[in-house]
This record gives C-alpha cells, structure tokens and sequence, in this order.
C-alpha cells in the first residue's frame, strides 16, 4: 500500500496568513493526488484534484502544486472560514490512502 | 444538485453484521464509480471499498475484506455495503462517496455519514 505522511499534523496562523501543507507519498503517484477540507460534524469536501486542479466553486486563495512523491497544498490568505482539517488522498492506485490530516486552528 | 443520503447505520454486537444504503439523487448513478469511506471518532479518513459504474469491479481495504461487501442497484440509484463479523474497530461514520471523472480516483462528492457503533 502506498503511505502517505501529511506535515504538519497542525498549525496556528492568523487570518491573512499564508499557510502550506506539505504530502509525501512514499512512492511515486504521478499527479494522481487530491486534497480535502473537513470542518467538525461535516463530510470532507474536495478541494483539489490531480495535484493541482481547483474543483469547481473552490476559491481561489486553495492552490496545490506537486508530482511525483512530494505535494503542496497552499492557502494564500487564510480567511475565517478556512480553519478545518485538510486531508491528501493518493488517487493512483488501490487502495486509496490518505495522510493523517492537518488540523489549521486558529492562532 | 448531487445528493447522497446514508442509511442503515446504528448499534451492533462485536460478530454482528449490518447493512448500509445510500440513495443518490441529481445526477447519472449508473455512469459513476462509488466508494465507501470511514472515519473513526476523532481520527482521520479510511478508505473502505470501491465498485465501478457498472457493478463488474470492486475493491476492498486489507481491513475488511473477507468482511464487506460492496453492491449496487443501478435501477434504485442506490449503493450498498453489506457488513459483517463487525469489530470494534469498525466503529466509525461511514461515508458514501461519488467517485469524481477528471483526476483518477478522487472523491468529488460525499454523503453526510452515517454512524456505525459496535459494542456489546
């Protein structure tokens, strides 16, 4: 199976601060990556897909970047609204795996 | 507006079996992958199973596999995930999920979960 490690496990920033969200898959998934935001009580909601393609009615501030084994995800002016936990999931291969999340509290 | 509604969950002894629905409403059922995601109490997402458009293909976590089983009814618009010998650690919310048609397998809509508890 293929592991995926998510850094950091969480972070405190402010409101208009940039944040990056870092995913390492432990071999190589191409751009077959996917990124997920989940608020508390809630189901995730996809944010980005194939690595760096913003899904539809996602703001634009949500960027992903990356391939291979090494993949970004970047807020560029985190808003009130963004504080959730952020999840990668390798789309390559089954089984799906995703990394243990990252939890964006508020600072 | 796609919709996905679980039901089926609730209270189970350890070596019970339960059976989960979820109806899809506002798109072409027939035509899309579906997965079944879980997540424990106050721990991350897991992967659980997967079944192709048509039925012909489906996929199994190492966890629940010999344990589950992944159907679907294309003339109810409905998936299912037949459960058992449940396990405490198959405690969780579980999650039908559309599997999205632009990045490989992706999730790009979800149900709001329904809960499985196993104790006795």
């Amino acid at each position: 199976d293929i592991q995926m490690t998510q850094s950091p496990s969480s972070v405190s920033a402010s409101v208009g601060d940039r944040v990056t969200i870092t995913c390492r898959a432990s071999q190589g998934i191409s751009s077959w990556l996917a990124w997920y935001q989940q608020k508390p009580g809630k189901a995730p909601k996809v944010l980005i897909y194939a690595a760096s393609n913003l899904q539809s009615g996602v703001p634009s501030r949500f960027s992903g970047s990356g391939s291979g084994t090494d993949f970004t995800l970047t807020i560029s002016s985190l808003q009130p609204e963004d504080f959730a936990t952020y999840y990668c999931q390798q789309a390559n291969s089954f089984p799906l795996t995703f990394g243990g999340g990252t939890k964006v509290e508020i600072k | 507006e796609v919709q996905l509604v679980e039901s089926g969950g609730g209270l189970v002894q350890p070596g019970g079996s339960l059976r989960l629905s979820c109806a899809a409403s506002g798109f072409t059922f027939s035509t899309y992958a579906m997965h079944w995601v879980r997540q424990a109490p106050g721990k991350g997402l897991e992967y659980v199973s997967a079944i192709s458009y048509n039925g012909d293909s489906t996929d199994y976590a190492n966890s629940v596999k010999g344990r589950f089983t992944i159907s679907r009814d294309n003339s109810k618009n409905t998936l299912y995930l037949q459960m058992g010998s449940l396990r405490a650690e198959d405690m969780a919310v579980y999650y039908c999920a559309r599997r999205g048609d632009r990045g490989h397998y992706y999730v790009d809509n979800w149900g709001q979960g329904t809960l499985v508890t196993v104790s006795s």
